[in-house]
């Protein structure tokens, strides 16, 4: 069946420093691909997409590209903000109407001043 | 501003007693989910309904949980009895209208069994 892994945190970083979150998936057809954010006592709620192979996906600075050839679909922002401090959830649905979403473990974000 | 609500946001309740959760979709949307998140499990798929019909509740268990939609704008979760072990955030989310594929989660229910 279809999965998605992504890596384990926390992930501590300081202000303004790079971020890589990994992401891969296994799909048996041709998925759209998320980014969620979950801020503190709240729910998820979708940071950015990309609906097919080399799309790219953007928001708030955060970017995504969809690569087929090796099943992945990274996080990256070039300068983190303390605001940033979230769980990002990676997340798949295969595009045949069904609309069921599958959600990575997170990877809890910390980012000091 | 369409918004997923749920309602209670905080629920403490001793052991054996009967929990009900609420959730109301953003209006045109016709898929609901409920989802539990622990630390220890993250986020679980515990059911999802389609124009108010159950498609999968797999993953919730049936001794004690029901989920059903009375009508497009409610979508309910209860658990009778409950026990400790249900302690977690219980969250609902929404799909539908022209945001193909995103889900759109409501603030969720904090559940604390004694």
């Amino acid at each position: 069946g279809d999965s998605v892994t992504q890596m384990e945190g926390p992930v501590t970083l300081s202000e303004e420093a790079c971020l890589t979150i990994n992401c891969t998936y296994t799909a048996t057809g041709y998925p759209s691909l998320f980014w969620y954010v979950q801020y503190p006592g709240e729910g998820l709620q979708l940071l950015l997409k990309a609906t097919k192979a080399d799309d790219k996906g953007s928001n708030k600075g955060f970017e995504a590209t969809y690569r087929k050839e090796t099943t992945s679909f990274h996080l990256e922002k070039g300068s983190v903000q303390v605001s940033d401090s979230a769980v990002y959830f990676c997340a798949l649905s295969e595009n045949t109407g069904g609309f069921k979403t599958i959600f990575g473990a997170g990877t809890r974000l910390f980012v000091k001043a | 501003d369409a918004r997923v609500t749920q309602t209670p946001r905080h629920k403490v309740t001793e052991m054996g007693q009967e929990v009900t959760m609420r959730c109301q979709p953003i209006l045109g949307h016709n898929t609901v989910f409920w989802y539990r998140q622990t630390m220890m499990q993250g986020l679980e798929l515990l059911a999802y309904f389609r124009n108010r019909a159950p498609l999968d509740d797999s993953g919730m268990p049936k001794d004690r949980f029901s989920a059903e939609m009375p009508d497009a704008t409610l979508a309910t979760l209860k658990i009778q009895p409950s026990e400790p072990r249900d302690s977690a955030v219980y969250f609902c989310a929404s799909v539908g209208g022209q945001a193909y594929n995103e889900q759109f989660f409501g603030p969720g229910t904090r559940l604390t069994v004694l």
